[in-house]
């Protein structure tokens, strides 16, 4: 069974940093793009960030782009968030996830709260 | 940059058919995806490849797809149904969710 588990979050200052990190089991990490995906109080899903199975490409959404960055390491099966220049508006719960295109193999981890308020 | 656009919200009574469109131009050349999220949980996975339906999910469950438009379709949506419903689709660098969209089954 695939689980992902998301960890990290916490209540931050605005202009503070965090990081995040997902640690899955059931998969081996080093074949799969990671991703990660933020949900805003009472607010749709928004893509925040994927990476290629080993690290060569990374691509962001345009609200995090310069502030956050994505990392892997294969061997812990995990991924990171690491987030800087925190906002209000980026309050949200962060959800890891793992997909294969055009297959239902898609996995999403139960998420993890950043608060950023003064 | 990609764009998908969902009702807000749709209304049915227990038994009827509700249909949730998702409208945007990469649907025409990308593949969608259907999610069901139930407060206080992650997305569930109810469609993918516009039209295939994992296993688990009720049969009640379908998509369709035409040009530029991806439709969820619940036939004879429960009250178990009530939820939100994202649209998703993946570009080559990037992804894009719907809006969103809240389904109320009276």
């Amino acid at each position: 069974e695939v689980k992902l588990v998301e960890s990290g979050g916490g209540v931050v200052q605005p202009g503070g940093s965090l990081r995040l990190s997902c640690t899955g089991s059931g998969i081996t990490f080093n074949n799969f793009w990671m991703s990660w995906i933020r949900q805003a109080p009472g607010k749709g899903l928004e893509w925040v960030a994927k990476m290629k199975e080993e690290g060569s490409e990374k691509y962001y959404g345009e609200s995090v782009k310069g502030r956050f960055t994505i990392s892997r390491d294969n061997a812990e099966n995990s991924v990171h968030l690491e987030m800087n220049s925190l906002r209000a508006e980026d309050t949200a719960i962060y959800y890891c996830r793992v997909v294969v295109s055009t297959t239902d193999f898609d996995y999403w981890g139960l998420g993890t709260l950043v608060t950023v308020s003064s | 940059s990609y764009e998908l656009t969902q009702p807000s919200s749709v209304s049915v009574f227990p038994g009827q058919t509700a249909r949730i469109t998702c409208s945007g131009d990469i649907l025409s050349k990308k593949y969608a995806r259907w999610f069901q999220q139930k407060p206080g949980q992650a997305p569930v996975l109810m469609i993918y490849k516009d039209t295939e339906r994992p296993s688990g999910i009720p049969e009640r469950f379908s998509g369709s797809s035409s040009e530029t438009t991806v439709t969820l379709t619940i036939s004879g949506a429960q009250v178990e149904d009530e939820a939100d419903y994202y649209c998703y689709s993946a570009g080559d660098n990037i992804w894009v969710f719907g809006g969103g969209t809240q389904l109320t089954v009276l």
